[in-house]
């Protein structure tokens, strides 16, 4: 049971314009979310991330939206760069934000970002 | 410099053999976590421990084991039961009291021939 989803395995982008990467999760007990990019044989590194009680967080280039009603989140770069070619993966914990403690984080399948010249 | 140091970075290991990928941080996180990533299937809990001489199974627990005997080491054995090994093992850790942002080390590859 796939509880946090992104449905699209790739997408490609050009220089300069949004790319926007989406993430869907069916547990209604997650309350914080976060967004990771791996490059190929490296581990993950932290990008953004946001609790349920807000429903947008900026970091720079980076913008993620929680949607909770729909149980949907979105990672906009804007400008996309060729820097960014990665694969981004969606991350959700349940209790985070109440017990504020390590809790283990439930991954999505990644959507690999190609920012094409 | 503070981090997450995973070896090795490749390993081969023949069937039947148990096999032990080393993972150690000096980020003085209290806790710990294995992840398995597969093509396709994104990064799967196999085991996490949230302070010394104490672990949790992930979603994916079987035919592995772990031990945690001191903070900075959280080492993971790839069994012989473990069906299907081959695959992309991560370390990742995290402070006490953080929401989540786990930090990641560079991952071990492992193939069974």
């Amino acid at each position: 049971d796939q509880q946090v989803k992104q449905n699209s395995p790739s997408l490609s982008v050009q220089e300069g314009r949004i790319s926007i990467l989406n993430c869907d999760y069916t547990n209604s007990m997650f309350d914080y979310f976060l967004w990771y990019k791996k490059y190929p044989a490296e581990g993950p590194t932290f990008l953004i991330s946001i609790s349920s009680i807000k429903d947008k967080n900026e970091d720079g280039r980076f913008t993620v939206f929680l949607n909770k009603s729909a149980k949907h989140l979105s990672l906009h770069i804007v400008p996309s760069q060729p820097g960014d070619s990665a694969v981004y993966f969606c991350a959700a914990s349940a209790g985070g934000v109440v017990t504020g403690g390590g809790n283990k984080l439930t991954f999505g399948t990644g959507t690999q970002l190609k920012v094409e010249l | 410099d503070g981090g997450i140091t995973q070896s090795p970075k490749y390993l081969f290991r023949k069937e039947g053999q148990n096999v032990t990928l080393s993972c150690e941080q000096n980020l003085n996180h209290d806790a710990m976590y294995w992840y398995r990533q597969d093509p396709g299937q994104g990064l799967r809990l196999i085991y996490y421990s949230q302070i010394v001489n104490d672990f949790q199974k992930g979603d994916i627990a079987e035919g592995y084991s772990v031990s945690r005997e001191k903070k900075e080491s959280f080492p993971l054995t790839v069994t012989s039961a473990q069906k299907n090994p081959t695959a992309f093992y991560l370390c990742a850790s995290t402070k006490r009291g953080n929401t989540g942002e786990l930090f990641f080390g560079e991952g071990s590859r492992l193939t069974v021939l």
